[in-house]
């Protein structure tokens, strides 16, 4: 069975920092591309950022450019997003999701595995 | 706003049919078989229940499915039940910026 667990999320003031973590399993980590996507209070999905197996492929919403970076680590299974000067609208819950379609150049096309998400919140 | 745009409410009794829009531009659903649409129980993982516009994962119930017509996709849920009342969201791969986009979701209601 495929699992994505969320953690790392809190409080955090504006300008602060905070390191999201996705522990993968039930599936061959290495071989899939990642990725994050958030959800804003009353907002729809957002697409945050997006990362090949190999660490390669790294792409970003625009809002988050400078900012925010994607990595992971294939032995521990695991997927990372840290985010730096953090904002108020940057407060959302935070998916990793696992990307398909991403063998051609319309990646993605959907998201097929998704965690539980992890809340960030960005408040003084 | 979301880019792609869904009601944000449908609601229908148990056995009925409910269908939920999703409207889009030339750049994402009129050019692309990229739609998808998500069922998320708040609180829990957002669940794919159809890719490609009308493709269903395994496990997901024929009760769902999904077209498209122009710049708008459709989900389509028959023999409602309980167990489908959740937040549903469609997504659509857009070439402005070369990524997914969503729409703001829809509340179904189950009577």
């Amino acid at each position: 069975e495929v699992q994505l667990v969320e953690s790392g999320g809190g409080l955090v003031q504006p300008g602060g920092s905070l390191r999201l973590s996705c522990a993968a399993s039930g599936f061959s980590f290495r071989g899939f591309s990642m990725s994050w996507v958030r959800q804003a209070p009353g907002k729809g999905l957002e697409w945050v950022a997006i990362m090949d197996e190999y660490g390669n492929g790294i792409r970003y919403v625009d809002s988050v450019k400078g900012r925010f970076t994607i990595s992971r680590d294939n032995a521990k299974n695991s997927l990372y997003l840290l985010m730096n000067s953090l904002r108020a609208e940057d407060t959302a819950v935070y998916y990793c999701a696992r990307p398909r379609g991403c063998s051609t150049a319309t990646c993605p096309t959907h998201f097929d595995y998704w965690g539980q998400g992890n809340l960030v919140t960005v408040s003084a | 706003q979301s880019a792609l745009t869904q009601p944000a409410s449908v609601s229908g009794s148990p056995g009925q049919s409910i269908t939920i829009s999703c409207t889009g531009t030339s750049s994402d659903i009129g050019t692309y078989n990229y739609v998808s649409w998500y069922q998320h129980h708040p609180g829990k993982a957002p669940k794919l229940m159809i890719y490609e516009v009308r493709n269903r994962p395994s496990g997901v119930p024929d009760r769902f499915s999904g077209s498209k017509s122009g710049n708008t996709a459709s989900l389509t849920i028959s023999g409602l039940q309980a167990e489908d009342e959740a937040d549903y969201y469609c997504s659509s791969y857009r070439s402005t910026s070369s990524s997914v986009t969503f729409g703001g979701g829809t509340k179904l209601t189950v009577l």
